[in-house]
């Protein structure tokens, strides 16, 4: 069965830079049959797709946060990682990562990780 | 910004048939398979239709999904009250070389 579990600060200044990281357990990250995504909600409001990332290392990237968004990924650790530059109060929400199956236009979310919610203070 | 629209809400009787709709274009939903996931507020979203009409495992038979055109609907037979939930459908923008999720539908058992 796999899990993900983010992790990362719950509180970051406005004009900071936000970080996460996604531990994934229960299968390899390097399988090379999954990509691996950041999908963000902020409260009380829909889903927006972030980005994904190749175990190769290529990425995806949402183009209204391109500027500011980097995924990267840890094969060695199992882990893949989000930076958001620039925050700012409409950056604050709660945080997913999850697998994607089925190729990167074609796939779905199929494991999500229980969500962190991050506040950014002024 | 969201490029899938989806009505704002949905209800119905237990046992009764609901459907929720969810607009795209050309670049989206009628180039690229679409996908449905169900979220009780305060957990995560969970896959509940992939590639337009497949049920994961241990997803009830009474949820059932199609696509025409530009256009992909969910519905819900034999409604319960364990479905009340948003519900959101998801597909890849060739224009925005980006995933994109719709607007998201409460969906309550009155």
């Amino acid at each position: 069965q796999v899990q993900l579990q983010e992790s990362g600060p719950g509180l970051v200044k406005a004009s900071e830079t936000l970080s996460l990281t996604c531990t994934v357990s229960g299968g390899s990250i390097s399988s090379g049959s999954s990509y691996w995504g950041w999908i963000r909600q902020p409260p009380g409001k829909g889903l927006e797709w972030i980005g994904s990332i190749y175990y190769s290392g290529t990425t995806y990237y949402n183009p209204s946060l391109k500027s500011r968004v980097t995924i990267s990924i840890d094969t060695s650790k199992n882990q893949f990682s989000l930076e958001l530059t620039s925050v700012t109060a409409s950056d604050m929400a709660v945080y997913y990562c999850a697998r994607q199956r089925g190729g990167v236009r074609s796939g779905y979310h199929d494991y999500w990780g229980q969500g962190s919610l991050v506040t950014v203070s002024s | 910004q969201s490029v899938l629209t989806q009505p704002p809400s949905a209800s119905g009787t237990p046992g009764q048939r609901v459907t929720i709709s969810c607009s795209g274009t050309s670049s989206n939903i009628g180039r690229h398979p679409v996908n449905w996931y169900q979220q009780v507020p305060g957990t995560a979203p969970q896959l509940l239709i992939f590639t337009n009409n497949q049920r994961p495992s241990g997803v009830p038979a009474r949820f059932s999904a199609s696509t025409s055109g530009t256009s992909a609907s969910l519905a819900i037979s034999g409604l319960q009250s364990e479905d009340e939930a948003d519900y959101y459908c998801a597909s890849w923008d060739d224009s925005l070389n980006g995933g994109v999720f719709g607007t998201g539908t409460k969906v309550t058992v009155l």
